[in-house]
């Protein structure tokens, strides 16, 4: 079955260190999304690209990198920068263009500080 | 800001009540709207979305929403749940021309048998 993959399903960081999230899609789905989820807030937008090797920062990008070198692939690097990086994590795929919408998600990381 | 504002974090209801989960928004402009859906264990879904033309919206599972631009409204409704409805149910909206979806808080809804 065609899907979202996300890995680790749960994720410790010690201060100070960068910690990246993994994303897998083999939908064929050009556009992928990064998402934080906090405790009775909506989703986050963190990062989104539309195509290979472009992506653009969403409302919180600071403290944040991808990279999008392969369609089907969209990591996720918390850095040190982040300071509150304590969260429930969710990437998404969908179609290219302002008229398409994330479909379909991962079952998320839990990122933990320690 | 833009943000969109569900009324309720938690419903209540018994089998075959009729529904409606509010969804409000703050955006004067032409807008994409969305409801998407977790059920338990599962991932979240697109339930219906709204681009333009009949403000009435047919989703999935005899879900409907319904437009309102004087009222930056687009409430959720069914008219009568079954157990199986029992989710979190989130209202996303997308200012024109713009990538990103603003999400409500999320409403989690439980239907007693």
């Amino acid at each position: 079955d065609g899907g979202i993959t996300q890995s680790p399903k749960y994720l410790f960081r010690k201060e100070g260190q960068n910690v990246t999230l993994s994303c897998e899609q083999n939908l064929n789905h050009d556009a992928m999304y990064w998402y934080r989820q906090d405790p009775g807030q909506g989703l986050r937008l963190i990062y989104y690209s539309q195509i290979v090797n472009d992506f653009q920062k969403g409302d919180i990008a600071e403290g944040y990198s991808v990279s999008r070198e392969k369609k089907e692939s969209f990591p996720l690097t918390v850095t040190s920068a982040q300071k509150n990086p304590t969260a429930f994590y969710l990437c998404a795929s969908g179609g290219r263009g302002v008229s398409n919408q994330p479909q379909h998600f991962g079952d998320g990381t839990r990122l933990s500080i320690l | 800001a833009q943000s969109v504002s569900q009324h309720n974090h938690h419903v209540i209801l018994s089998e075959a009540a009729s529904l409606e989960l509010g969804c409000n928004y703050s955006y004067g402009g032409t807008v994409n709207l969305f409801w998407y859906v977790q059920y338990p264990g599962q991932h979240l879904q697109l339930l219906l979305k709204y681009f333009s033309g009949d403000p009435l919206v047919k989703g999935i599972k005899g879900f409907e929403a319904e437009f309102i631009k004087s009222k930056f409204s687009f409430n959720l409704r069914k008219p009568s749940v079954q157990w199986s409805d029992t989710a979190e149910y989130f209202c996303a909206v997308r200012p024109d021309s713009n990538y990103q979806l603003i999400w409500g808080a999320g409403t989690k809804l439980i239907i007693k048998p």
